[in-house]
């Protein structure tokens, strides 16, 4: 069965302090991996697609990658502003083409001033 | 980018009326939709995907009399709740295609808070 874990299921860092989240996937197949972050209230907001091991992608102060297995999203020198909950969802092959994506539970990010 | 306006972003209602929630496609034609729920420090779950001009496919589980999902253009989706309850309230969220984009499309509304009192 295709099934995404997230974890931890929150972090809280200082202002500054590096760290990096995980997505771990079980998919009979790769389409696509996607991350999202989401702030109270509101929609998720785009913020990368990864499509095969080995792949990177960056936006400001992150950056995410890709092996066979999981996804890390790696949060460099955060700022309060980056507090969110972030999603990661993956499409599998198996799907049909209406590209249905299956979400983890996301993780809660707390950034400390 | 790609731009899904939803409202509205808050409702009340009381409990045996009809709330309609509508998703709109501003820069870009739909032809897939998808209708969100989700719980207090939950993620997403699917209710139903919708394609234009024809029936929404719904999940195991969710009631298609209840959930009335209409796509009847390439820009407009809506989801009504008929009948609510209390245990209706929860936060609905949008999400279409753009086959114009990179990340297959996937664009969020803003979503919807509903309050069944």
């Amino acid at each position: 069965e295709d099934q995404v874990t997230q974890s931890p299921e929150a972090l809280r860092l200082q202002e500054g302090e590096s760290s990096s989240l995980n997505c771990s996937y079980t998919v009979s197949g790769l389409r696509g991996l996607f991350w999202y972050r989401q702030d109270p209230g509101k929609g998720p907001e785009f913020l990368f697609t990864l499509y095969s091991a080995g792949e990177e992608k960056e936006k400001e102060r992150l950056k995410a990658t890709l092996t066979k297995k999981e996804s890390f999203l790696h949060i460099t020198a955060p700022k309060p502003e980056d507090s969110a909950t972030y999603l990661c969802a993956v499409q599998s092959i198996s799907m049909d083409s209406n590209y249905q994506l299956i979400w983890g539970a996301g993780t809660k990010l707390i950034i400390k001033p | 980018g790609a731009v899904v306006s939803q409202h509205p972003s808050r409702v009340i209602c009381k409990s045996g009326t009809s709330v309609k929630i509508e998703c709109r496609s501003l820069d870009f034609q739909a032809t897939t939709m998808f209708w969100y729920r989700q719980f207090p420090k939950q993620s997403l779950m699917l209710m139903a995907t919708s394609n234009e001009g024809s029936k929404a496919t719904y999940e195991q589980g969710v009631e298609k009399d209840k959930f009335l999902i209409n796509h009847a253009s390439l820009t407009l989706s809506t989801l009504t709740v008929t009948s609510a309850h209390p245990e209706d309230s929860s936060f609905y969220i949008c999400s279409a295609r753009d086959l114009g984009q990179s990340n297959y499309g996937y664009t969020f509304g803003s979503g919807t808070r509903l309050t069944v009192v």
